[in-house]
């Protein structure tokens, strides 16, 4: 399996804009989670999927942040619209199962000027 | 809230010699615990994962302890090589959510 993918690798936009980030979880993986990379922050959950169904989005910062997931192969994960303080690096993960072992895509790294 | 704490935040050691990473939690209810490895610009790689009836968990130069009573997990890397430098990071799991502590940068000296 290619693993977690993410798309794009690196964005930089200007504030205002809207910023789509997209990821394809491992085939078969029922779980698909969104988290937030940052200096100040660490690493922090944002939302998370059963079965494309949002089970958890407390750790969404505010109402400019919106996620689905459509189908089991593919979520993303939207900024609209976007500040310079959202600015991070964002991961998606999935797992087999809620409490198994969860995979890391390579994360999109996000500027916003 | 689960709150992760890992120290030191930074360590620096010679090649050979062996490292000791240390994790701790506050709330002990947990269902595993995670450690990733985090290369710069990088993503996140899982080295070990110890579920909460285990005690500890081996892989290569790596070993994981875990004693979920006193919230306490250890990472202990054997015979530090350059190529170990990079970021390590503990993740406990409550409820299906991750939560990571900040890490303990490593710089193996050739």
């Amino acid at each position: 399996d290619a693993g977690v993918i993410q798309s794009p690798r690196h964005e930089v936009t200007e504030m205002g804009q809207e910023v789509t980030l997209r990821c394809k979880p491992i085939s078969g993986h029922d779980y698909l989670f969104w988290y937030r990379q940052t200096m100040m922050r660490g690493l922090e959950l944002l939302i998370y999927f059963n079965n494309n169904v949002p089970i958890d989005d407390s750790g969404m910062p505010e109402d400019r942040f919106s996620a689905k997931m459509p189908n089991a192969s593919f979520s993303t994960l939207k900024i609209q619209p976007s500040e310079p303080r959202d600015s991070a690096v964002y991961f998606c993960a999935s797992s087999l199962l809620g409490n198994y072992e969860q995979y890391f895509g390579p994360g999109t790294r996000l500027t916003v000027t | 809230k689960q709150e992760v704490t890992q120290i030191p935040a930074a360590l620096s050691v010679p090649e050979g010699e062996n490292l000791v990473l240390n994790c701790s939690f506050t709330d002990s209810a947990i269902y595993n615990l995670q450690w990733f490895r985090q290369d710069p610009g990088k993503g996140l790689t899982s080295l070990l994962l110890i579920q909460s009836s285990q005690r500890e968990q081996t892989s290569g130069r790596l070993n994981a302890s875990l004693d979920k009573s006193s919230g306490r997990s250890t990472l202990y890397i054997a015979a530090s090589q350059p190529g170990d430098s990079a970021t390590y990071l503990c993740a406990v799991k409550n409820d299906y959510k991750l939560s990571f502590g900040a890490g303990t940068t490593v710089t193996v000296r050739a």
